[in-house]
């Protein structure tokens, strides 16, 4: 069965500074993607940054980069230089194939100035 | 590029009345998802259709949520009736192929069920 398991419902960060938002998955698929999903006030999910597991690389976007270890079954999205429209509900999401897009239950991030 | 439409944006109905839902993809995806999302909860998939045909509805609760994709575009969700536990938001979403693709979310009906 799928899971995604986001231990931090709430984080906080100073204006500029670095954060990390850490996840974990269980699949017994080999390919698989993984996502970060940003959901502001308006509650529009937005695509952050996505991952293929047959890919070692880290992906990244601009400030936005992840941690993938792949036999940890791990993904965390690192937040660099945090901005205060980086305010917002942070889900961590899993797809095999064209299956389900599995969320997380989201970390709540709330930025300092 | 016009992004995924829904409506209404607000909904307030007694338990045991009926309510829909419209949801209208970017034009050409084939894959389009309806997903309840309860407060403090990430989103949970409810149905999944692939052009006109339904993909994944295993976790629909059929003996009141019912879907339909007409022509391969636009969607309704209907609740009949509602429960006090359907209290939620419902997404819309939807992606070219499904397969491991970024999904364009609409912003969403949220459902007070009094």
């Amino acid at each position: 069965a799928q899971t995604v398991t986001q231990s931090q419902p709430e984080m906080s960060v100073q204006e500029a500074e670095t954060v990390t938002l850490s996840c974990t998955y269980d699949t017994s698929e080999n390919n698989y993607y993984l996502f970060w999903y940003k959901q502001p006030p308006s509650r529009q999910m937005i695509l952050v940054i996505r991952q293929e597991a047959y890919k070692q690389q880290n992906a990244t976007e601009n400030r936005f980069s992840v941690n993938f270890q792949k036999a940890a079954k791990s993904f965390s999205l690192k937040i660099s230089d945090s901005q205060l429209g980086d305010t917002a509900m942070y889900f961590c999401a899993q797809q095999t194939g064209a299956n389900n897009l599995f969320f997380g239950t989201g970390t709540r991030l709330t930025v300092i100035p | 590029e016009a992004g995924v439409a829904q409506s209404p944006r607000y909904k307030i109905i007694e338990k045991r009345q009926s309510v829909a839902f419209w949801c209208n993809p970017i034009s050409g995806h084939a894959t389009l998802y309806w997903y309840q999302q309860i407060l403090g909860q990430g989103p949970k998939l409810l149905i999944q259709f692939q052009n006109n045909g339904v993909v994944d509805d295993s976790q629909l609760p059929k003996d009141r949520f019912s879907a339909e994709r007409l022509k391969g575009v636009d969607s309704t969700l209907k609740i009949q009736p509602a429960k006090l536990e359907d209290s939620a938001v419902y997404l819309c979403a939807s992606s070219e192929t499904g397969y491991g693709e970024k999904l364009f979310f609409g912003s969403g009906t949220q459902l007070s069920v009094l």
